[in-house]
């Protein structure tokens, strides 16, 4: 049973503007998120994580925010770029699983000039 | 940085063969993972272990073992590789409740 959602399998965003991925879970024992970057034939690169304690966490271009009581997440690039263009994760964890992440199906975010 | 490194980046192997993926990691991390990604199903987790000699199942461990002898050193066995395990196969290492680090790869072909 999928506990992390990603909704939509592709978005596409012009050099510049804002894109938005959305994340979706249901297992509320979550303590940690963390959102991956993965390129093709690459292994997933961290990206950015937020603690449950919070609703906002910010590195540079790279924003997640996090609405526990509507189990959401979402990532905001700003402004974006075509090196942005990548299939992202959405990942979970909680302490009383062993810190494995469950893991979205990834988004596919093709960023054009 | 951390470096987490796999034995091979491409393998193609026989049904039936027995297949050994190595992952080697250097941050000391006590945490391990092996996970799979196919397409449209993202990253699933096969097993983990926590400490040396410890593992755990994780969502899809059926036809898979592991062995972690030493802390740095995690290894994903396919008993008899069937054509549903063609999938790329990815390690990680991590410590606690933070970010996993992954290795580069396997992408297992198996025919």
């Amino acid at each position: 049973d999928q506990q992390v959602k990603q909704n939509s399998p592709s978005l596409s965003v012009q050099e510049g503007r804002i894109s938005i991925l959305n994340c979706d879970y249901t297992n509320s024992m979550f303590d940690y998120f963390l959102w991956y970057k993965k390129y093709p034939a690459e292994g997933p690169t961290f990206l950015i994580s937020i603690s449950s304690i919070k609703d906002k966490n910010e590195d540079g271009r790279f924003t997640v925010f996090l609405n526990k009581s509507a189990k959401h997440l979402s990532l905001h690039i700003v402004p974006s770029q075509p090196g942005d263009s990548a299939v992202y994760f959405c990942a979970a964890s909680a302490r009383n699983s062993g810190y494995a992440l469950n893991f979205g199906k990834g988004t596919s975010l093709l960023v054009t000039p | 940085d951390v470096k987490v490194t796999q034995s091979s980046r491409y393998l193609v192997k026989r049904t039936g063969e027995k297949v050994f993926l190595e992952c080697v990691q250097d941050m000391d991390h006590e945490n391990m993972f092996w996970y799979r990604q196919d397409p449209g199903l993202g990253l699933r987790l096969i097993y983990f272990s926590y400490d040396v000699k410890m593992k755990e199942k994780g969502d899809i461990p059926e036809g898979y073992s592991v062995s972690r002898e030493k802390k740095e050193r995690f290894s994903l066995i396919l008993e008899s590789a069937s054509t549903n395990q063609t999938s790329m196969y990815l390690c990680a290492s991590g410590e606690g409740l933070y970010e996993q680090y992954f290795g580069p790869g396997t992408r297992l072909t198996v025919t």
